[in-house]
C-alpha cells in the first residue's frame, strides 16, 4: 500500500531557531501533499496544501512566512517552522493521496517541542 | 461554514459493540471517511462511504445517509487495542483534502 514517510519523528529546538520537517511519498507520486497540525486531544487542523512546482495554499490564519512549505519534487514536501516559539510546539503531520479518490495516507508525524 | 460533530468520548466493554456517530454540514460533499489514531501516532484509514448504506471491513463497519448528513462507525467485538481516537472526515467536492471532525476518544475497558 501507499506509504508516507516523515522525518524527524521528534525534535526539540530553542526558541528563535528554525526546524525543517520532511515528508516523502515512498511508493507513489504525489502532486499534492497536506500539512496538518494537531494539539493534544484535538482534531487535525489543515495548515496548508503543498503543490508540486508551485506555491502552497495556506488555510486562513496560518502564517505563510512562518511555516514555509516547499514541494520540489513529486515525492518530497518540506515544512520549515521559522523562528520557532514555544506556542509552535505541536504535533505536525503530513499526508498525501495516491489518487484523487484514494484515502489519505499519513506520515508518522513530528512532535515539535520549542523550549 | 462547515462542521463535523462527533461525541467527544465513548467508553465500552471489551467484546461489546459500539457506534460512533458523525453529523456533518459542509459545502459540497463527496464522501465520508473514518480514521483511527492511537495516542502519539498518525491517523490510519479505516473506511470510506461514497454512497448511502453500510460498508463492512472485518470488525468495523461504516454507514452513510446523505439525506440526513449523517454517518456512523460501528466497531464489533471490541478489543483493548481499539482504544484510540476516531475521526470522521469529509471529502468535499472540488477539494483534494479532507476536513476532519472533532474526534471521539474510545476507551475499551475489561
Amino acid at each position: 500500500g501507499a506509504v508516507v514517510s516523515q522525518h524527524p519523528s521528534r525534535v526539540i529546538c530553542k526558541s528563535g531557531t528554525s526546524v525543517k520537517i520532511e515528508c516523502r511519498s515512498l511508493d507513489f507520486q504525489a502532486t499534492t501533499m497536506f500539512w496538518y497540525r494537531q494539539f493534544p486531544k484535538q482534531s487535525l487542523m489543515l495548515m496548508a496544501t503543498s503543490n508540486e512546482g508551485s506555491k502552497a495554499t495556506y488555510e486562513q490564519g496560518v502564517e505563510k512566512d512562518k511555516f514555509l512549505i516547499n514541494h520540489a519534487s513529486l515525492t518530497l514536501s518540506t515544512l520549515t517552522v521559522t523562528s520557532a516559539h514555544p506556542e509552535d510546539s505541536s504535533f505536525y503531520i503530513c499526508s498525501a493521496r495516491a489518487g484523487d479518490t484514494s484515502p489519505l495516507h499519513f506520515g508518522n508525524g513530528t512532535r515539535l517541542t520549542v523550549t | 461554514g462547515q462542521s463535523l460533530e462527533q461525541p467527544s468520548e465513548v467508553t465500552a466493554v471489551e467484546g461489546a459493540i459500539v457506534q460512533i456517530n458523525c453529523t456533518y454540514q459542509t459545502s459540497g460533499f463527496y464522501g465520508l471517511s473514518w480514521y483511527q489514531q492511537h495516542d502519539g501516532g498518525a491517523p490510519t484509514f479505516l473506511s470510506y462511504n461514497g454512497l448511502d448504506g453500510l460498508e463492512e471491513t472485518g470488525r468495523f463497519s461504516s454507514f452513510l445517509s446523505r439525506s440526513d448528513s449523517y454517518g456512523y462507525l460501528l466497531l464489533q467485538e471490541l478489543q483493548m487495542k481499539d482504544s484510540a481516537s476516531y475521526f470522521c472526515a469529509v471529502d468535499q467536492t472540488g477539494a483534494n483534502n479532507l476536513f476532519f471532525g472533532t474526534g471521539t476518544r474510545l476507551t475499551v475497558i475489561p
